[in-house]
């Protein structure tokens, strides 16, 4: 499996700015996968992000506000944009392997 | 659609004991199940992951089994220790939609010294 580095690891923030996280794999990956974990809820998938295409997003998110970049196989951007109190949430990116899904190891965004 | 409901939400033992965290899912038509660890504000660290034609998997004090056709998966865990307090989330590969992972909410352990 791949190694899958994320960061920042956590960050608050004032309402009104964004925050760009950044996730990293070290071996070349198709598709990867951006999901919220909204505080005492579960993962909600926000959206794919493709390399060469625009990233593919749920119900529910708009690229408006969550932008997202793929430029290579290794390398994805999640932008939480005009932030207010109800984007904290701990962001994930993810991978798989065959079946499999590898974590990176999260962002906790508290937005004040 | 999918759905995964992990019983208890919540759970409390003395270290030492053995305990089982229940995993049930809607749809048995899955490839797989996965069970996680979350240390408080992190992310996900992969445990066990058990194939649709699996009935169990082992990891050192860690066994998981699967019951596909009653949709029920158990995560066992042996000799608990306070480096066990995490939340341990179940999710299932169904390989439809964008991702195909449906998550449960989670069984909150603590482990007391």
């Amino acid at each position: 499996s791949a190694v899958i580095s994320q960061k920042p690891s956590r960050d608050i923030c004032q309402r009104g700015t964004s925050l760009t996280i950044q996730c990293q794999v070290d071996s070349q990956v198709t598709m990867m996968f951006w999901y919220r974990q909204q505080p005492g809820q579960s993962l909600t998938l926000i959206a794919t992000a493709n390399q060469g295409s625009e990233a593919t997003y749920e119900s529910g998110f708009v690229i408006d506000k969550f932008p997202i970049s793929r430029p290579n196989l290794t390398f994805s951007t999640l932008t939480v944009s005009n932030m207010s109190p109800e984007d904290s949430s701990i962001y994930l990116c993810t991978y798989r392997v065959n079946t499999e899904a590898f974590f990176g190891q999260g962002t906790r965004l508290t937005v004040v | 659609k999918q759905e995964v409901t992990q019983i208890p939400a919540a759970l409390s033992v003395p270290e030492g004991e053995n305990l089982v965290l229940n995993c049930s899912f809607t749809d048995s038509a899955i490839y797989n199940l996965q069970w996680f660890r979350q240390d408080p504000g992190k992310g996900l660290t992969s445990l066990l992951l058990i194939q649709s034609s699996q009935r169990e998997q082992t990891s050192g004090r860690l066994n998981a089994s699967l019951d596909k056709s009653s949709g029920r998966s158990t995560l066992y865990i042996a000799a608990s220790q306070p480096g066990d307090s995490a939340t341990y989330l179940c999710a299932v590969y169904s390989g439809g939609g964008a991702d195909g992972l449906t998550f449960g909410k989670g069984t909150h352990l603590i482990i007391q010294p």
